[in-house]
C-alpha cells in the first residue's frame, strides 16, 4: 500500500519568512502533484512534477522533486498572508491520487 | 486548463432519501472519472473510480450499494447518495483524467458538492 506522509501538518509563520513543506511516499511514482485547498473549497493544481530532479516555481512556491529518495518539497519564500491555505501532496499511482494528510499554513503578520 | 463541473455545489436532504451528484468534464473527454471524499479537516479519500461504459472500481470499505457511480459518457459521471444518513454528510469531490498520453491526462478537480444530511 502506497503511503503519503507530509510533515509538518500544521504551520504558523510570519510573513517574510522561509519555510519547506516536505512529502515523502513509499513506493515508485513518476507523478507527484502539489495542490492548494481554501476553505470550502475544491482543489487548486500548483505543481505537476514529472522526473526526478524536476524543479518548477511560481511566485513564492518553488516544488522539487527526488524520485530516488521519494521526496518532494514544496517550499515557501517570504511568506505572505495570501499563502494561509491547506497544501495538499498527491501520488500518483497509475489510476488515481493517493494524498498526503494536508500541511495547514497559517502565515501571520 | 481543463475544466470540470459538478451539480449541484451543496445539497440538503433528509435522512433516508437518495441524492445524485453530477461530474461533468466541459472541454475534453474523461475516460476515467475518480470519485472522493473529504471529511472536515482531514485529507482526500478515493472512494472509487470509474471508466466509461463499464463498472466503477470502489475501493475498500466504500459500500458499493450505497453509493452507486454511473459513468454513462465520456464526460460525465454520477454519484448517488442512497438512504443518506447523517455519517454520509461530507464534501464530495469529484476528479476527471483523459487518455493516457494526451493533453488532459493530468487529473482535474470539480469544485465538490456539500452534501449535509438531516
Amino acid at each position: 500500500e502506497l503511503k503519503v506522509e507530509q510533515n509538518p501538518l500544521f504551520l504558523s509563520m510570519q510573513e517574510g519568512k522561509n519555510y519547506t513543506i516536505y512529502c515523502n511516499y513509499s513506493t515508485t511514482s513518476d507523478r507527484l502533484y502539489w495542490y492548494r485547498q481554501d476553505p470550502g473549497k475544491s482543489l487548486e493544481s500548483l505543481f505537476v512534477l514529472l522526473s526526478n530532479g524536476a524543479v518548477k516555481q511560481e511566485g513564492r512556491l518553488m516544488a522539487s522533486l527526488d524520485t530516488k529518495a521519494r521526496l518532494s518539497t514544496l517550499h515557501i519564500t517570504a511568506a505572505v498572508h495570501d499563502l494561509s491555505a491547506t497544501y495538499f501532496c498527491a501520488v500518483d499511482m497509475g489510476y488515481a491520487l493517493n494524498f498526503g494528510k494536508g500541511t495547514s499554513l497559517l502565515v501571520t503578520p | 486548463g481543463a475544466v470540470v463541473s459538478q451539480h449541484p455545489s451543496w445539497v440538503i436532504c433528509k435522512s433516508g432519501t437518495s441524492v445524485k451528484i453530477e461530474c461533468r468534464s466541459l472541454d475534453f473527454q474523461a475516460t476515467t472519472m475518480f470519485w472522493y471524499r473529504q471529511f472536515p479537516k482531514q485529507s482526500l479519500m478515493l472512494m472509487a473510480t470509474s471508466n466509461e461504459g463499464s463498472k466503477a472500481t470502489y475501493e475498500q470499505g466504500v459500500e458499493k450499494d450505497k453509493f452507486l457511480i454511473n459513468h454513462a459518457s465520456l464526460t460525465l459521471s454520477t454519484l448517488t447518495v442512497t438512504s443518506a444518513h447523517p455519517e454520509d454528510s461530507s464534501f464530495y469531490i469529484c476528479s476527471a483524467r483523459g487518455a493516457s498520453g494526451g493533453p488532459s491526462f493530468e487529473q482535474y478537480f470539480g469544485p465538490g458538492t456539500r452534501l449535509t444530511v438531516t
